[in-house]
């Protein structure tokens, strides 16, 4: 069964810092696009960032984390991360991995882990 | 990017039809054949309904179906259930090689 589980969310401080991860299973990683995509609380969905198959050499960030947030992968480890810096409180919302089966669409999504910021 | 707009909310009694529409611009949708359609029930992921516009993944029912004119993509379900009662977005990949999503349409089943 193909599978995504994030983990690393929780509550922190405005200007503080998370690294949240994703684990994959019941497929390879390496050979997938991924993306992060969050929702705030009783919003919609917002595309945040994605990281090229193999040695995720292309990289896109959404407007409103590029250079707060890194992307990454460790295909050994079959996982997916997402560094976030200078947290603000707009940046409290649920964030889910979601591969990409091509360009057309998200087609595995995790359960999402949720993050907090508030003083 | 401005989110695609999506009417927030539709409704319909079971075994209609219903539409669903997501309006972008000739930078996403009207550019670009990669338009994908979500179903997330309260408290839960977002499940991928349609892909590529008109394409539906392995599982889903074949009473959900997509469509594209100019900037506006369409998502329709027909013979309306109880268990379609859900949250729906669009998404689409942009001109500039990242991704925007609907603002979302809450479907009633009545």
């Amino acid at each position: 069964q193909m599978q995504l589980v994030e983990s690393g969310g929780g509550l922190v401080k405005p200007g503080g810092s998370l690294r949240l991860s994703c684990a994959a299973s019941g497929f390879t990683l390496r050979g997938y696009y991924m993306s992060w995509i969050r929702q705030a609380p009783g919003k919609g969905l917002e595309w945040v960032s994605y990281i090229s198959s193999n040695s995720g050499l292309t990289i896109y960030y959404a407007d409103s984390v590029r250079g707060r947030f890194t992307v990454s992968r460790d295909n050994a480890k079959n996982s997916l991360y997402l560094q976030i810096n200078s947290l603000r409180a707009e940046d409290t919302a649920v964030y889910y991995c979601a591969r990409m089966g091509g360009w057309g669409g998200f087609d595995i999504w995790g359960h999402g882990t949720m993050v907090t910021v508030s003083s | 990017q401005s989110a695609l707009t999506q009417p927030a909310s539709v409704s319909g009694s079971p075994g209609q039809s219903i539409t669903i529409s997501c309006t972008g611009a000739s930078s996403d949708v009207g550019s670009y054949n990669y338009v994908s359609w979500y179903q997330q029930h309260p408290g839960k992921a977002p499940k991928l309904m349609i892909y590529d516009v008109n394409n539906r993944p392995s599982g889903v029912s074949n009473r959900f179906s997509g469509s594209k004119s100019g900037n506006t993509a369409s998502l329709t379900i027909s013979g309306l259930q109880a268990e379609d009662e859900a949250d729906y977005y669009c998404s689409s990949y942009t001109s500039s090689s990242t991704y925007v999503f609907g603002t979302g349409t809450k479907v009633t089943v009545l």
